[in-house]
């Protein structure tokens, strides 16, 4: 059974640095990219990045780049996004997300259970 | 980046309805068009993929249709557990897009 499971919830303080991450299993974690999704409370879904495992290959949306850092350790099959610098406006749900390549028109299949990051002074 | 719109963005209905959901594209994104479904407090589930592809698992009153800039999502028989949020997303180009959701209530 493919699974994504994400670490757990982190409250945090502006200006504080922050790591979360995704563990895959039950297929071969290097063959398929995964993409980090943010959803602010209330609100609907944006990408923001994905990682290539087999090379650690990254693009990231404009809006999040010089922002994040997508990374990967594919011996232990898990992605990782981090800030170095939190703002209270980086308060929202973080999904990763697992798709077959990076290719045009390849869908998110299979999805993490969610991180929630909150940031307040 | 290329912007998606949806329209209703909410809508009440009863079970055993027909719902449509539209969403727009604001340049042409040939069939590169998914839809999710998400629940209140989970991550989004994959319905739909390359306009009108059903995928596994996903029940057959679920289905898509259009290209270009014009695309539908619909439900055939609204079901108690259909009750969720609808959001389409583009790949044909980065940075990838999703619209900003239809809310499906009961009515």
């Amino acid at each position: 059974e493919v699974q994504l499971v994400q670490s757990g919830a982190e409250v945090k303080k502006p200006g504080e640095s922050l790591r979360i991450s995704c563990k895959g299993s039950g297929y071969s974690f290097y063959t398929y990219w995964i993409s980090w999704v943010r959803q602010m409370p209330g609100k609907g879904l944006e990408w923001m990045g994905s990682i290539d495992p087999s090379d650690s290959y990254t693009n990231y949306s404009p809006s999040f780049q010089g922002h994040v850092i997508i990374s990967t350790d594919k011996s232990i099959s898990t992605a990782y996004l981090q800030w170095s610098s939190l703002k209270a406006s980086d308060s929202a749900m973080y999904y990763c997300a697992r798709r077959a390549s990076d290719s045009t028109g390849y869908p998110f299949d299979y999805w993490g259970q969610g991180t929630l990051v909150t940031v307040s002074s | 980046d290329i912007q998606m719109t949806q329209s209703p963005s909410s809508l009440s209905a009863s079970v055993g309805d027909r719902v449509t959901i539209t969403c727009r594209a604001s340049q042409s994104i040939s069939n590169y068009l998914n839809w999710y479904q998400q629940k209140p407090g989970k991550a989004p589930n994959l319905l739909i993929y390359t306009a009108s592809s059903l995928q596994s698992g996903v029940p057959s009153r679920f289905s898509g249709s259009g290209s270009g800039t014009d695309f539908t999502l619909t439900i055939s028989s609204l079901q108690p557990e259909d009750f969720a949020t609808y959001y389409c997303q583009q790949r044909y180009s980065t940075p990838e897009t999703f619209g900003p959701g239809t809310k499906v209530e009961i009515k």
